[in-house]
């Protein structure tokens, strides 16, 4: 399966725009790129996901680089409620005989906000 | 409101005592997953299902069993056989099947198992 590689923590101040970075050099053509992240004690809930396109919702953007190497997740405005671990996960399409099978998670990106 | 029901939130083991956790979802999921978390790391496979009365093992089914009778229920024993279980245990569900592919998973707020 292919991995992913993120920082183990990265902190960003109140109000201001936060970009999480995450390779994945090994991607491949069928390979989806999913982020959730989890507040402490809870389950993790999911935020965007994308295949080559960049990818906009309420919560976040999902910018891919050209070759899908690497992804950002994009905070447009941090609040305090955004403290959590933020995983990214590669999902690739899975009916080629299979059925609906998990997610591989790592270890995240604890993301801290300073006020 | 739909969503995703985990009970207890809180569970207490004795050796040699197999324990079950409840996992119940009114978003009419046909898919349905079970993991389990240590402190500091990712979520791991337990066993996933992806319609009624059929499951499959995940990545670390060893000393688990489940059952998928209702496709509203989905619960995990934990069994004897599994001699660390002391985790996290998070359920999730997804609208995913064959005609509809990477789906967002659901998730319940767990139930946090601890060893007497």
């Amino acid at each position: 399966d292919a991995k992913t590689t993120q920082p183990n923590s990265m902190e960003s101040n109140e109000e201001e725009p936060v970009h999480l970075p995450c390779n994945h050099s090994t991607i491949s053509g069928t390979d989806y790129i999913h982020w959730y992240r989890q507040l402490p004690s809870q389950g993790p809930e999911y935020v965007i996901h994308g295949l080559t396109s960049n990818v906009n919702n309420r919560m976040a953007s999902l910018a891919i680089a050209e070759d899908r190497k690497s992804s950002t997740l994009i905070l447009h405005r941090a609040t305090l409620r955004d403290a959590a671990v933020y995983y990214c996960i590669l999902r690739p399409v899975t009916y080629s005989g299979g059925g609906a099978d998990g997610l591989t998670f790592g270890k995240g990106t604890h993301l801290i906000i300073q006020p | 409101d739909g969503g995703i029901t985990q009970s207890p939130k809180y569970l207490f083991r004795k050796e040699g005592q197999n324990v079950t956790l409840s996992c119940e979802q009114n978003l009419n999921h046909d898919a349905m997953y079970w993991y389990r978390q240590d402190p500091g790391q990712g979520l791991r496979l337990i066993y996933y299902s992806q319609i009624v009365n059929d499951f499959q093992k995940g990545d670390i089914a060893e000393g688990y069993s489940v059952s998928r009778e209702k496709k509203e229920s989905f619960p995990l024993t934990v069994t004897s056989a599994q001699k660390n279980p002391t985790a996290f245990y998070l359920c999730a569900s997804s609208i995913e099947s064959r005609r509809r592919q990477n789906q967002p998973q659901h998730f319940g707020d767990g139930t946090r198992l601890s060893i007497l």
